[in-house]
């Protein structure tokens, strides 16, 4: 069965720096999708960045960039110029790409990021 | 904008009483999913549903049902509601993609924190 592994509950960055995520999965599928979502305090959790497995490019989206290694099933967050709106918990997750109940998505546990200003 | 709304954002249910979780998407979206969310644990797929009337179990049924009657609503219910079931109910919906592929992307509700004394 596939897992999904974040291993730092929180973090803190000061504002305007640079802070990096981690994420680490489990699979023995060769294609699949990996993404980031942000979950805003008392906000809707939305998408940050996807990753398509087949793709060895890492995903970028404004200040937002991965680094996916394949081999080593790692797929960490980089937001660069921290600012106080990214303070959220962040959650790493993965999914296979096919339908019905195949693809449904898995979670990882989350990482509580703070900004200090 | 996708919209998906939850019919409560906070709700207090003594045990044994059984409680509905109202979902609704206005993006005419073929797939809506029901997460429960704990600290430490991620988001957990309950159920989903990828058509009116079609449902398949996730990875935590036990304790619930749903229906899907129409389209954009998708209810999530607590038979029979234990404190184990106090919670954060996330609801979720994406759309179909050509050759029945379930979207990467997945739209989420404002959550539900549910309360059972």
């Amino acid at each position: 069965a596939q897992t999904v592994t974040q291993s730092q509950p929180e973090m803190s960055v000061q504002e305007a720096e640079t802070v990096t995520l981690s994420c680490t999965y489990d699979t023995s599928e060769s294609d699949y999708y990996l993404f980031w979502y942000k979950q805003p305090p008392s906000r809707q959790m939305i998408l940050v960045i996807r990753q398509e497995a087949y793709k060895q490019q890492n995903a970028t989206e404004n200040r937002f960039s991965v680094n996916f290694q394949k081999a080593a099933k790692s797929f960490s967050l980089k937001i660069s110029d921290s600012q106080l709106g990214d303070a959220a918990m962040y959650f790493c997750a993965y999914r296979r790409p096919s339908s019905s109940s195949a693809s449904k998505i898995i979670f990882g546990s989350g990482t509580r990021l703070s900004i200090r200003p | 904008d996708v919209k998906v709304t939850q019919s409560s954002r906070y709700l207090v249910k003594r045990t044994g009483e059984k409680v509905f979780l109202e979902c609704v998407q206005d993006m005419d979206h073929e797939n809506m999913f029901w997460y429960r969310q704990d600290p430490g644990l991620g988001l957990r797929l309950i159920y989903f549903s990828y058509d009116v009337k079609m449902k398949e179990k996730g990875d935590i049924p036990e304790g619930y049902s749903v229906s899907r009657e129409k389209k954009e609503r998708f209810s999530l219910i607590l038979e029979s509601a234990s404190t184990n079931q106090t919670s954060m109910y996330l609801c979720a919906s994406s759309f179909e993609l050509a050759g029945g592929t379930i979207s990467y992307e997945q739209y989420f509700g404002p959550g539900t924190r549910l309360t059972v004394t």
